[in-house]
C-alpha cells in the first residue's frame, strides 16, 4: 500500500521560503508524477506543480516564479520550495501521486494527509 | 475564479439522486482531457472517487458514477446516504496553462 507523508515547518515568516518534503513508502518513485496541491482554510484545491520521476517539472503559471519541486529517488522523497511567501500562502499542503496516461499525467490516486503551513510574523 | 466551474452547493434527501456539474472549456475538458472527481470529508485529504471520466477505483460504491460530454462533466450520486455529505471536486488539465492541473471550485453536498 503506497503511503505519502508531508513534513516541514508549520510556521513560516513572511518573505521567507516555505520548504516541505514528502516521503513515499510502500512503492517506488519511478514511473509516476509527484505533485504538490494546496488548500487555503475554507477554500478549494489549487494545484502547485509536479515533478516526473525523470526530473522534468511543470508548475502552475500563477506560482511559477516562486516554486521549485525537486526529487531525491535514493530517499524516495520529493520536496517543495515556495519563496517570498505572504499570508495568502497559508494553506494545508498536500503531496499526491499521479499516473502517466496517453496525454501525460492523469488522476491523483494517492494523497498525503496534508500539513498546515501558516505564514505569519 | 476556478478554470472549471461547479455549483457551490447541492442537497438531497436520503435515498434520492443528485448530480454535480463541472463546466470547462475548449482548452481543458473540450480538448479531450479526462475529468476526475474527488470526495473530501471534513478534516481529511481528498479521496479519488471517479477517474477517466467514468471509472470507479476499487472500493467506491456503484452509487457513484461519472460522465463527460463536450466541455462538461457530471458526477451522479444515487441512493444518497448521510455519509455522502462532503465536498466534491472535479479535476482535469488545461493546454492553455501549459498542461497545468486544474480543479473546480468544489461543491458542498448536504444530505437533508
Amino acid at each position: 500500500q503506497v503511503q505519502l507523508q508531508e513534513s516541514g515547518p508549520g510556521l513560516v515568516r513572511p518573505s521567507e521560503t516555505l520548504s516541505l518534503t514528502c516521503t513515499v513508502s510502500g512503492g517506488s518513485i519511478s514511473s509516476y508524477y509527484w505533485n504538490w496541491i494546496r488548500q487555503p482554510p475554507g477554500k478549494g484545491l489549487e494545484w502547485i506543480g509536479y515533478i516526473y520521476y525523470s526530473g522534468s517539472t511543470n508548475y502552475n503559471p500563477s506560482l511559477k516564479s516562486r516554486v521549485a519541486i525537486s526529487l531525491d529517488a535514493s530517499k524516495n522523497q520529493f520536496s517543495l520550495k515556495l519563496s517570498s511567501v505572504t499570508a495568502a500562502d497559508t494553506a494545508v499542503y498536500y503531496c499526491a501521486r499521479t499516473t502517466r496516461g496517453d496525454r501525460g499525467p492523469q488522476h491523483f490516486d494517492y494523497w498525503g494527509q496534508g500539513t498546515l503551513v501558516t505564514v505569519s510574523s | 475564479q476556478s478554470v472549471l466551474t461547479q455549483p457551490p452547493s447541492v442537497s438531497g434527501a436520503p435515498g434520492q439522486r443528485v448530480t454535480i456539474s463541472c463546466t470547462g472549456g475548449n482548452s481543458n475538458i473540450g480538448a479531450g482531457y479526462d475529468v476526475h472527481w474527488y470526495q473530501q470529508l471534513p478534516g481529511t485529504a481528498p479521496k479519488l472517487l471517479i477517474y477517466g471520466n467514468s471509472n470507479r477505483p476499487s472500493g467506491v460504491p456503484d452509487r457513484f458514477s461519472g460522465s463527460k460530454s463536450g466541455t462538461s462533466a457530471s458526477l451522479a450520486i444515487t441512493g444518497l446516504q448521510a455519509e455522502d455529505e462532503a465536498d466534491y471536486y472535479c479535476q482535469s488539465y488545461d493546454s492553455s496553462l501549459s498542461g497545468s492541473g486544474v480543479f473546480g471550485g468544489g461543491t458542498k453536498l448536504t444530505v437533508l
